[in-house]
């Protein structure tokens, strides 16, 4: 079954762009997810890209996809304090359920 | 719209207890999750259900049942707890996944169990 697999920390300074990365292991996943999960809270669906895309970006947000080589990035540009939350990378095909990796705990430094 | 509403949030239980987690969506969707969260290991389905009346195994189902009743609320339930189970339990909706489209899972704010 799939596979998705992300680092567990990153730390980056306030103002400086956040680049978190995923792999996942199932080629024919259709849509690939990203979810942010502030403390003491549920997750919220921040973004998300279909396997035909390379590239999606909006506002803040730039998800880049490498089928290739199965893998997903989510940069943050200009990171501020208030992105201090955990992201979820998953992956998902048609009619089949979600599947979440560990989770990055992003650490916004002032 | 409330969303996806859980009780309760917090719960502490011995070894053995039994509770039931109940989740409570508005937003007329026929699928709802279980999972749950632990460090380091994301979040793993527990059950699902894809309507009314219906309920699935996930990832982890030993130790658990649940129950579809009605649309709007899917329940969890621990018969005898472990301290294994001590975790995060997040309830999810959605819109069927059958249209092939990509769709969001919404998410309650979660439970936070401990199994003394």
């Amino acid at each position: 079954g799939e596979d998705v697999e992300q680092s567990l920390f990153l730390s980056v300074r306030e103002g400086d762009s956040s680049v978190i990365n995923c792999t996942y292991t199932d080629s024919s996943s259709t849509y690939l997810y990203w979810y942010k999960q502030e403390p003491g809270a549920g997750l919220q669906l921040l973004t998300y890209i279909f396997s035909n895309m390379d590239m999606k970006q909006d506002q803040r947000l730039t998800v880049l996809l490498n089928k290739k080589d199965k893998h997903l990035s989510l940069r943050i540009a200009d990171t501020q304090t208030g992105d201090s939350a955990i992201y979820f990378c998953a992956a998902r095909n048609y009619g089949q359920n979600f599947v979440f990796g560990p989770g990055t705990r992003l650490s916004v430094l002032p | 719209n409330a969303g996806v509403t859980q009780t309760p949030k917090f719960r502490v239980l011995k070894t053995g207890q039994s509770m039931t987690l109940l989740c409570a969506q508005d937003m007329n969707h026929e699928y709802m999750y279980w999972y749950r969260q632990d460090p380091g290991m994301g979040l793993r389905l527990i059950h699902y259900s894809v309507g009314e009346g219906t309920t699935a195994k996930g990832e982890v189902p030993d130790g658990y049942n649940v129950s579809r009743l009605k649309k709007q609320n899917f329940l969890l339930g621990l018969e005898s707890a472990a301290p294994s189970q001590t975790s995060v339990y997040f309830c999810a909706s959605s819109y069927s996944t059958a249209s092939g489209g990509a769709y969001e899972q919404f998410f309650g704010p979660g439970t936070r169990l401990t199994v003394l």
